[in-house]
């Protein structure tokens, strides 16, 4: 298969500790998308990579969130102190442009925070 | 308020009826996607309207963005358990496609009793 993968699919975390997720886009990809959907709402944008530039963030992503894609490939959003708040889906999205502008979603992780 | 609202919020259907959900903006469309999610999972790209008046067909599934490029509809023929789940619609609203961000819509919860 070689859609967006995301890992891990589950994260239980206490709170006051750091998590990290990993997403690997579609090969070629040069697009990369973080969003953020919490129960019974539509993912709500986050971030977003053009190659290895960050190139926008969401005032969502306050300063206890980075997000890295080092090499233009594979990304990481990391998530510092998490907050019972902070538990949701978090889903990264990849595209190619300027072939295509569609995003093609990875199955999510979903974070709990107790 | 919500910048594209979906209706209806959920919608129970028996199989083989028809069905119609629709995703309605403040703010024109340049590019307008239907998502499907099931519980707890990613988002699977069904389709892509960008021209008033466009009209795509998948299988059992056709999608409709207005002339006005302000509305979508999404309508299933003969719907079968296999097309339960979450309908999203998702669209770049700000910037004219810029960044390609998407914003969603809550969702449209599906269910088709056998």
């Amino acid at each position: 298969d070689t859609g967006v993968s995301q890992d891990p699919r589950h994260k239980i975390t206490k709170r006051g500790q750091n998590v990290t997720f990993r997403c690997d886009p579609i090969s070629e990809h040069n697009r990369l998308y973080w969003y953020r959907q919490t129960l019974g709402q539509g993912p709500e944008f986050l971030t977003y990579f053009q190659n290895e530039a960050q190139l926008e963030k969401s005032r969502l992503l306050s300063d206890r969130f980075s997000a890295e894609r080092p090499k233009g490939s594979f990304s990481t959003l990391e998530i510092q102190r998490t907050e019972q708040g902070d538990s949701a889906m978090y889903l990264c999205a990849s595209t190619l442009l300027p072939s295509t502008d569609t995003q093609y979603f990875g199955p999510g992780t979903r974070l709990t925070v107790l | 308020s919500q910048e594209l609202e979906q209706s209806p919020q959920s919608l129970i259907v028996q199989e083989g009826k028809n069905l119609t959900i629709n995703c309605t903006s403040s703010k024109t469309l340049y590019g307008l996607y239907w998502y499907k999610q099931k519980y707890g999972e990613g988002l699977i790209f069904l389709m892509m309207l960008q021209k008033g008046g466009e009209e795509k067909s998948h299988e059992k599934i056709t999608a409709k963005l207005d002339e006005k490029k302000q509305q979508s509809s999404l309508h299933i023929t003969a719907s079968q358990p296999s097309h339960a789940g979450i309908y999203l619609c998702g669209a770049d609203i700000r910037s004219g496609g810029s960044n390609y961000k998407l914003t969603f819509g809550k969702g449209t919860l599906l269910t088709v009793n056998p």
